[in-house]
């Protein structure tokens, strides 16, 4: 099983704020990485797939970057909606992991 | 407009049985690999099963629940199934009912969840 592993676990930061958050892979996954947005008592939002391809609808302040093991998410200006967990998935190979996730706190 | 709708969710005791069911609509449900994922209180995600387009030939399943759950389908009701038994507690979570990407692994679509609790 391929173990995603993201950092840090929490984030404070303030609106307005650039933020970086960051995702491994325990072997190569290509770019077959998806990042989501989960906020409380709501399901998984698919922010970007392919590691760097926005999903449909979805602002130009978020991007993705990376591949084979490394990868990135940010946000280039926070926005008060932007206040929630993050999670990283490959889905290169099953069974698709997901990272334990990055949340995102008003500082 | 996509939708996918689950259902079935409840209170079972530890051993006992469900069926959850997740409703489609709004694309052409056959062509979609589609999957169930599940989050324990509190906790991240995880892929339970998932079932290939078409007839839905090619199962999976995450080795916590292979044995004991079958993924199935049903295009001519554009529902998709997930069979539990042998429910344990550490099966209790939010079940989501996720269509795969046309073209990705990543899933683009989610229902809002049924909740799964197995407790005495």
């Amino acid at each position: 099983e391929i173990v995603m592993t993201q950092s840090p676990a929490t984030l404070s930061v303030s609106p307005g704020e650039r933020v970086t958050l960051s995702c491994r892979a325990s072997q190569s996954v290509s770019s077959n990485l998806a990042w989501y947005q989960q906020k409380p008592g709501q399901a998984p939002r698919l922010l970007i797939y392919g590691a760097s391809t926005r999903a449909t609808g979805i602002p130009a302040r978020f991007s993705g970057s990376g591949s084979g093991t490394e990868f990135s998410l940010t946000i280039s200006s926070l926005q008060a909606e932007d206040f929630a967990v993050y999670y990283c998935q490959q889905y290169i190979k099953w069974p698709y992991t997901f990272g334990q996730g990055t949340k995102l706190e008003i500082k | 407009e996509v939708q996918v709708e689950e259902s079935g969710g409840g209170l079972v005791q530890p051993g006992g049985s469900l069926r959850l069911s997740c409703a489609a609509s709004g694309f052409k449900f056959n062509s979609y690999v589609m999957s169930w994922v599940r989050q324990a209180p509190g906790k991240g995600l995880e892929c339970v099963s998932s079932i290939s387009s078409g007839s839905g030939g090619s199962t999976y399943y995450a080795d916590s629940v292979k044995g004991r759950f079958t993924i199935s389908r049903d295009n001519s009701k554009n529902t998709l199934y997930l069979q539990m038994n042998s429910l344990r507690a550490d099966d209790t979570a939010v079940y989501y009912c996720a269509k795969q990407g046309g073209g990705s692994g990543s899933y683009s679509d989610w229902g809002q969840g049924t909740l799964v609790t197995v407790s005495s």
